[in-house]
């Protein structure tokens, strides 16, 4: 199973770009990148996924390089409500079974201040 | 996105009662469902990886007769905590995905459960 590497936290300001980038060095030919939000007490919620070059959504863009050992999760202009931890995973999804399970790093912190 | 819910969403129990937690995927049929357990302050940590109709994988180190899983229909996954100690208390959430390729996995709210 890849294993991820994430910043510990990061701080920014309200309004600011903020990108978080992950490490996945032994990722697989056949695993996905997603990116989890989560509030506290709450569970993690879907933001975006992605295998290669770049995906946008309505609130994040990922960049992937062409080598795919680390992804980019962009968030364009922050707010406060935006302070949670964010979770990089790598994992493949496109089979059923045991071994395509996520399995969670220790996520990035964001805090965003005024 | 997919919707996962969670029953209850917290619970309080004596110590050396069962506890029984429900997930369910409310517009996709789950064919794999996923239990994590999540201590203050710490990420999320897999317990069990359960495919519907079959019997769930635990995680090394996870008690297969403490925490008992249930995957009996695509939509519904049971976990139940046997016999529960004050230590098992935790915040539990569970998660949910499809079997097509590309399946995002999506978790339920999680329930807190807090043992006396």
């Amino acid at each position: 199973l890849a294993k991820t590497t994430q910043p510990i936290s990061m701080d920014s300001y309200e309004g600011q770009e903020v990108n978080i980038t992950c490490s996945h060095n032994n990722i697989a030919t056949n695993d996905y990148i997603t990116w989890y939000q989560q509030f506290p007490s709450q569970g993690p919620r879907f933001i975006i996924q992605g295998y290669k070059t770049k995906v946008t959504n309505e609130v994040a863009s990922l960049f992937i390089p062409a080598d795919r050992k680390s992804s980019t999760l962009s968030l364009p202009r922050v707010s406060l409500s935006d302070t949670a931890v964010y979770y990089c995973l790598v994992g493949a999804l496109n089979y059923g079974g045991a071994t395509n399970k996520l399995i969670f790093g220790t996520g990035t912190l964001l805090a965003v201040q005024p | 996105g997919a919707v996962v819910s969670q029953h209850p969403s917290r619970v309080i129990c004596k110590s050396g009662t069962s506890v029984k937690i429900e997930c369910r995927s409310l517009d996709f049929q789950a064919t794999t469902m996923f239990w994590y357990r999540q201590f203050p302050k710490q990420s999320l940590m897999l317990m069990a990886t359960s495919n519907e109709g079959s019997k769930a994988t635990y995680e090394q180190g996870v008690e297969k007769d403490k925490f008992l899983i249930n995957h009996a229909s695509l939509t519904l996954s049971t976990l139940t905590v046997t016999s529960a100690h004050p230590e098992d208390s935790s915040f539990y959430i569970c998660s949910a995905r499809g079997g097509g390729p590309g399946e995002t996995q999506y978790f339920g709210p999680g329930t807190r459960l807090l043992v006396l």
